[in-house]
């Protein structure tokens, strides 16, 4: 079974608006970790930001948000005022219990237009 | 800071060679991993190793061998490459359960 989805392949975002990423997840573990990656076109894998299962504030980076709703398994990344640099691919992932293995969704292309 | 490396960036084999795939990381990390990334697949792990000497299958470990006998180098090889062995492979460290994994550039690999 799937245990990220990311149902978005491609979406397009005007510059300086905001932009919601889509992420579910599927686990019974009650411990688990959610992480989203930023892969420009590049190639390099680069770390945005991390929310742990319980956690009791939702993360924030920056212009990065995780808005977590955990009985939804929901942990979709918000990018607040968009920038031409902010297109890429994102990528959610999650870590379970002690498992260290991070596993990732299919991901979802952003194309910011100016 | 190097950070997670990895040699050669890009190769191009024939069907059937081998080939061994190099990651090294100066960050002192006990849990090492390799990935391949294909279109519309995201990443999906072949191997991945939680300290020196030891080695755990992933999700996609067919036809992928590894070794972890230093701490730093966490190494991929190939036996005989298949075309669906063409892909990315990122090799990536990371420090605990919490804390994020440090990937390398990536390998972009073809086999014809």
């Amino acid at each position: 079974a799937q245990k990220i989805t990311q149902t978005q392949p491609g979406m397009f975002v005007q510059e300086k608006e905001a932009v919601t990423l889509d992420c579910t997840y599927d686990t019974s573990d009650p411990s688990y970790g959610l992480f989203w990656y930023k892969q420009p076109s590049s190639g390099e894998m680069i770390f945005l930001i991390y929310q742990g299962s319980y956690d009791q504030q939702n993360a924030t980076e920056g212009r990065y948000s995780l808005n977590f709703q955990k009985a939804r398994k929901s942990a979709n990344l918000v990018i607040s005022a968009s920038q031409l640099g902010d297109s890429a691919m994102y990528f959610c992932a999650m870590r379970e219990g002690d498992d260290y293995k991070l596993s990732f969704g299919a991901g979802t292309t952003v194309t910011v237009r100016a | 800071n190097a950070g997670v490396t990895q040699t050669p960036k890009f190769r191009v084999l024939k069907t059937g060679q081998s080939m061994t795939l190099l990651c090294a990381q100066d960050m002192n990390h006990e849990y090492m991993y390799w990935y391949r990334q294909d279109p519309g697949m995201g990443l999906r792990l072949i191997h991945y190793s939680v300290g020196e000497g030891t080695t755990a299958k992933g999700e996609v470990p067919d036809g992928y061998n590894v070794s972890r006998l230093k701490k730093q180098n966490f190494l991929l090889g190939l036996e005989s490459a298949a075309p669906s062995q063409t892909s990315v492979y990122f090799c990536a460290s990371s420090f605990s359960l919490n804390t994020e994994a440090f990937f390398g550039q990536g390998t972009r690999l073809t086999v014809v």
